[in-house]
């Protein structure tokens, strides 16, 4: 199994630009979350779903939007880039108890 | 005000030292999972408790849900061991809250 991956792994966009984020995961996961990390800051959550064809808000949603057509897939679109969307976005997957999350390797997003 | 609070920020020690990473939070939870991130690396779960104590290896969890602390404690610490360590909360919902992370770096 590839557990949860990421596509791309690196990326330079210029302000304005637009650009999709793909999540996969083979774990038949409910759940999936794209998260950004920061320099000083804990991951935070941008936006989560909970099963296929639903999303819901996390923490700083502003600038991204996301679909989860597919329940192994979660999609997660920049429409404009700023400079301020340059992090490192996570995402992860997990069953719907307590159980833990798995996270996928990451992608690194510069805006220029 | 961070929910949940880790410390320290940053920890050296020699490799053979037992280390003790602390994080405490302010809301009542479901679960704390503690998780490890290499430089550069992803992100991989080391433990998920509700309770009591976990170990694996050379590594032990302790949560105290009266207090809302928990402890990551790693015996006999080597510089592989060199990472950057999240502790990270569940409520009542799905999502989790995180620490700032732990900053460990174990020299030879």
């Amino acid at each position: 199994n590839a557990g949860v991956t990421q596509t791309p792994k690196f990326r330079v966009l210029k302000t304005g630009q637009s650009m999709t984020l793909l999540c996969a995961q083979d774990m038949n996961h409910e759940y999936m979350y794209w998260y950004r990390q920061d320099p000083g800051m804990g991951l935070r959550l941008i936006h989560y779903s909970v099963g296929e064809g639903t999303t819901a808000k996390g923490e700083v949603p502003d600038g991204y939007n996301v679909s989860r057509l597919k329940k192994q897939n979660f999609l997660l679109g920049l429409e404009s880039a700023a400079p301020s969307q340059t992090s490192v976005y996570f995402c992860a997957s997990s069953p719907p108890d307590l159980g833990e999350q798995f996270f996928g390797p990451g992608t690194r997003l510069t805006v220029l | 005000k961070n929910e949940v609070e880790q410390s320290p920020q940053n920890l050296t020690a020699q490799e053979g030292e037992f280390i003790t990473i602390n994080c405490s939070y302010s809301v009542g939870i479901s679960a704390l999972h503690w998780l490890q991130q290499h430089p550069g690396g992803g992100i991989v779960s080391l433990f998920m408790l509700s309770s009591g104590k976990k170990k694996h290896g050379r590594l032990i969890a302790t949560i105290n849900i009266q207090e809302k602390h928990s402890s990551l404690h790693i015996t006999a610490s080597h510089p592989r061991d060199s990472a950057v360590y999240i502790c990270a909360v569940k409520g009542s919902n799905y999502k989790l809250t995180f620490g700032k992370g732990t900053l460990l770096t174990v020299n030879p």
